[in-house]
Parts: C-alpha cells; sequence; structure tokens
C-alpha cells in the first residue's frame, strides 16, 4: 500500500478564514479523494481530485467552500474556505493506484476545530 | 445509485467469543467489498476484502462472506481480543466508482 501524509495533523482556527490541507503520497496515484468524517459518524466523499483538471465534487458540496487542486500525481491541497464551526471534522485524504485497482486506502486525517 | 447499510450500529461481546457484522448493498453493479477499521484517532485501515467471484475469505481469526443473491455479506471475528475493539465499516463499489460507506458498527470487547 501507498504510505500517505497529510499536513496539518490538526488545527484550531477561527471562523471567516480558510485552512488549507496537503495530502503527499510516496508513489504514483491515478485516484485521490477527499472525504470528511463529523465526529461519530461514517465517511462521506467530498470530491475526486482530478489531475490537470477540476475536481468532481459530490452533493452537497461545491467549489467555492472547498477548492482542490491536483497539480501532480502524488500531491493535492484541499482549502476550507470561510470556516464556520459547522466544518470542524477531520478530513481524509485517500488513494487508489489507478481505476482498475479497488484498493483504497487513507491517510491519518487533518482535525480541524472551528472556533 | 449504490446505498450500504450496516447493522448493528453497536455490538460488545465477552472476550474470546466472536463477533459479527452485517451488510446489504442495493446496486447490482457493485463487485468489491472492501472492510476498514478504525481505532480512535486514527485512519481507517483496510483489514480485509472480498470480490464478487468468491464467496468467502479468511484471514487468521477474521472472514468475510458474501451472497450476491441477497446482497448481503458479514464480517466474522473469532476468538475476539481487546485489540479488536474499534469502529468497523462495511463498503462496497467497482472498480471505476467510488466506494460507498455504511454507517459503522462500534465494537466493543469486553474483558
Amino acid at each position: 500500500s501507498a504510505v500517505i501524509s497529510q499536513k496539518p495533523s490538526r488545527d484550531i482556527c477561527q471562523r471567516g478564514t480558510s485552512l488549507t490541507i496537503q495530502c503527499q503520497v510516496d508513489s504514483q496515484v491515478t485516484m485521490m479523494f477527499w472525504y470528511r468524517q463529523q465526529p461519530g459518524q461514517s465517511l462521506t466523499l467530498i470530491a475526486t481530485a482530478n489531475q490537470g483538471s477540476e475536481a468532481t465534487y459530490e452533493s452537497g458540496f461545491v467549489i467555492d467552500k472547498f477548492p482542490i487542486s491536483r497539480p501532480n500525481l502524488t500531491f493535492s491541497t484541499l482549502t476550507v474556505s470561510n470556516m464556520s464551526p459547522e466544518d470542524s471534522s477531520i478530513y481524509l485524504c485517500s488513494v487508489k493506484r489507478s481505476s482498475h485497482h479497488y484498493e483504497q486506502y487513507f491517510g491519518p486525517g487533518t482535525r480541524l476545530t472551528v472556533t | 445509485g449504490e446505498n450500504v447499510e450496516q447493522h448493528p450500529s453497536t455490538l460488545s461481546v465477552q472476550e474470546g467469543d466472536s463477533a459479527v457484522i452485517k451488510c446489504t448493498y442495493s446496486d447490482s453493479a457493485s463487485n468489491y467489498f472492501p472492510w476498514y477499521k478504525q481505532e480512535l484517532g486514527k485512519r481507517p485501515q483496510l483489514i480485509i476484502d472480498i470480490r464478487s467471484n468468491v464467496g468467502e475469505k479468511k484471514d487468521q481469526r477474521i472472514a468475510v462472506t458474501l451472497n450476491k443473491t441477497a446482497k448481503h455479506f458479514s464480517l466474522h471475528i473469532t476468538e475476539t481480543q481487546p485489540e479488536d475493539s474499534a469502529v468497523y465499516f462495511c463498503a462496497a463499489t467497482s472498480s471505476a466508482s467510488k466506494i460507498i460507506f455504511g454507517s459503522g458498527t462500534r465494537l466493543s470487547i469486553r474483558p
């Protein structure tokens, strides 16, 4: 499996500000995803980060709120914009080697608290 | 789209006993069913998976079964140990599709 790292591991932010979360993989992967996990809840897909094109967002998530970059096959960022306390959550990066592979692995997550 | 139901939401078993978690899925096109274990404060870890051309798969104390006709799949943990305490998520997908997760089962092992 790929080694996935995320920065920062946690942060406390004031409402109205933005935070950019980085995801780095130790090998090239075709598919990268961003998930949100609210306390005690399951994993909700925010978007698929596409290399060289705009991310594909799931219902309920929009680019203005969660802009995503994917400059290459090993790196992606997720920005949580104009934060409110409801954005307090764990944000996880996840990867699949390619669309022909099944196994999907998760990064360690970024715990965000908005005050 | 795919929908995955998971039961029970919480499960408490005596150490050494077996635990079973059950899931159902709705999309007959799904052909890959992973299970993730998430310990408190940690990332979800892929612990076992099964593809639709297989009915059962075992790895030491854990096993998964799949009934394609009924669209059911289950996780079985035998001889449970304290380190098995965690939240377990089932999921369903096909290779080119996004993974859909169940709601999770919080498993507690009583000493």
